[in-house]
């Protein structure tokens, strides 16, 4: 089946530093990735989507500028939280969709980010 | 844009009971409903999928049905298991293009041996 690998599952960073996190889809050419910002008990909030050699789009609300995401090719999408703050600290997970025909997404095992 | 409301926020059910968790949407566009567990620390994984041109979807001990005329569709486990606790996302997208996910809210289910 489809897998998607995320990286780092957990960073520590200090305030004002940037952290960037990894989504690979393994066996699979994915071209859309999405990323999601989730809080304590909370559902996944969309931050962005993106699109294989495209510019990402993002969701009313989340700072494009702080939230840097590239997808520069079909198995490979970053975010990069910029001068991270506390409050940027969360649960991020990206998902990956493939063929069209199939309308799953895989979701990547998440990045737990403590900013310090 | 699509709005999926998910009950109930959580859930305890006996060893061996079963446990059904229920889910609006409000576009009749949307056409493809996964659900997904989540456990601890975890980033969601499918466990079933519907599309809208089936009512219902059996995988095991785990069904999916689908009321299109009602934007109405459930999760239903059962003979649950310990191991079943987490929480549970229901979710709503639309066929085609780069549509994104819309998620519910989710449920945490608590198996209890």
């Amino acid at each position: 089946g489809a897998v998607v690998s995320q990286h780092p599952s957990r960073v520590i960073c200090k305030s004002g530093t940037s952290v960037k996190i990894e989504c690979r889809s393994l066996d699979f050419q994915a071209t859309t990735m999405f990323w999601y910002r989730q809080f304590p008990k909370k559902s996944l909030m969309l931050m962005a989507t993106s699109n294989e050699g495209s510019k990402a789009t993002y969701e009313q609300g989340v700072e494009k500028d702080k939230f840097l995401i590239n997808h520069a090719s079909l198995t490979l999408s970053t975010l990069t939280v910029t001068s991270a703050h506390p409050e940027d600290s969360s649960f991020y997970i990206c998902s990956a969709r493939g063929d069209r025909r199939n309308y799953g997404y895989t979701f990547g095992s998440g990045t737990r980010l403590t900013v310090v | 844009g699509e709005n999926v409301e998910q009950h109930p926020s959580t859930l305890s059910v006996q060893e061996g009971d079963s446990a059904v968790i229920k889910c609006t949407y409000s576009d009749s566009a949307s056409n493809y409903f996964p659900w997904y567990k989540q456990e601890l620390g975890k980033g969601p994984q499918l466990i079933i999928d519907i599309r809208s041109n089936v009512g219902e979807k059996k995988d095991q001990r785990i069904a999916v049905t689908l009321n299109k005329t009602a934007k109405h569709f459930s999760l239903h486990i059962t003979e649950t298991q310990p191991e079943d606790s987490a929480v549970y996302f229901c979710a709503a997208s639309i066929r085609g293009g780069y549509q994104k996910v819309t998620f519910g809210t989710g449920t945490k289910l608590q198996v209890i041996p």
